[in-house]
């Protein structure tokens, strides 16, 4: 049971470029998330979902999308990076909006 | 705007010793709350979740307090050991709603 995987780990962006960073949940988990977290400021939500085909913006939606094609994967894409997207980015996901999270290893971003 | 506060950035106690981490909250009336266990590289983990309508919650050497008049929630670690030395996050939801994470207490339990 691999539980939340996210691809990559590690990812280095010049500035403009665009990427996708991918998560895959095996729980069967209705909701998904993706955070971004800084230094001194916790984890921060960026969108989620509330199921298959389902989206919405979090606290901090600009300059991000996101897709939930198939229940198992969530995916966050960068457009245009810019400096300010240098973070750690964790996916997670839960069975309701109350019960634990399971969260990925996350990915380090760094933009140039 | 909601704000959520975890006591001190940083917490140093020595082992075997009591760890007491405090999450405080203004603009906010969660319906519960999560503690989350996070080690240096590695994503956050699930330790407890507590309803408004429960004073307290045991988990084996954790104990976390949920004090809705104080808008504030205690998260204690008995018997601390260097192995719990880690980053704490505490969480708060309320229905529909997602939760909204504390900034996290970093806890070095000295041998």
């Amino acid at each position: 049971n691999a539980g939340v995987t996210q691809t990559p780990k590690f990812r280095v962006l010049k500035t403009g470029q665009s990427m996708t960073l991918l998560c895959a949940q095996d729980m069967n988990h209705e909701y998904m998330y993706w955070y971004r977290q800084d230094p001194g400021m916790g984890l921060r939500l960026i969108h989620y979902s509330v199921g298959e085909g389902t989206t919405a913006k979090g606290e901090v939606p600009d300059g991000y999308n996101v897709s939930r094609l198939k229940k198992q994967n969530f995916l966050l894409g960068l457009e245009s990076a810019a400096p300010s997207q240098t973070s750690v980015y964790f996916c997670a996901s839960s069975r309701e909006r109350d019960t634990e999270a399971f969260f990925g290893q996350g990915t380090r971003l760094t933009v140039v | 705007s909601q704000k959520i506060e975890q006591n001190s950035e940083a917490l140093n106690i020595q082992e075997g010793k009591t760890a007491t981490l405090t999450c405080n909250y203004t603009n906010y009336s969660p319906a519960y709350l999560q503690w989350y266990r996070q080690d240096p590289g590695r994503g956050p983990v699930f330790l407890l979740l507590i309803r408004e309508n429960e004073k307290e919650k045991r988990k084996e050497r954790l104990k976390v307090t949920f004090d809705t008049t104080l808008k504030q929630s205690l998260f204690h670690i008995t018997a601390s050991q260097p192995a719990d030395s880690a980053t704490y996050l505490c969480a708060l939801g309320n229905y529909g709603q997602n939760f909204v994470f504390g900034p996290g207490t970093r806890l070095s339990v000295l041998p």
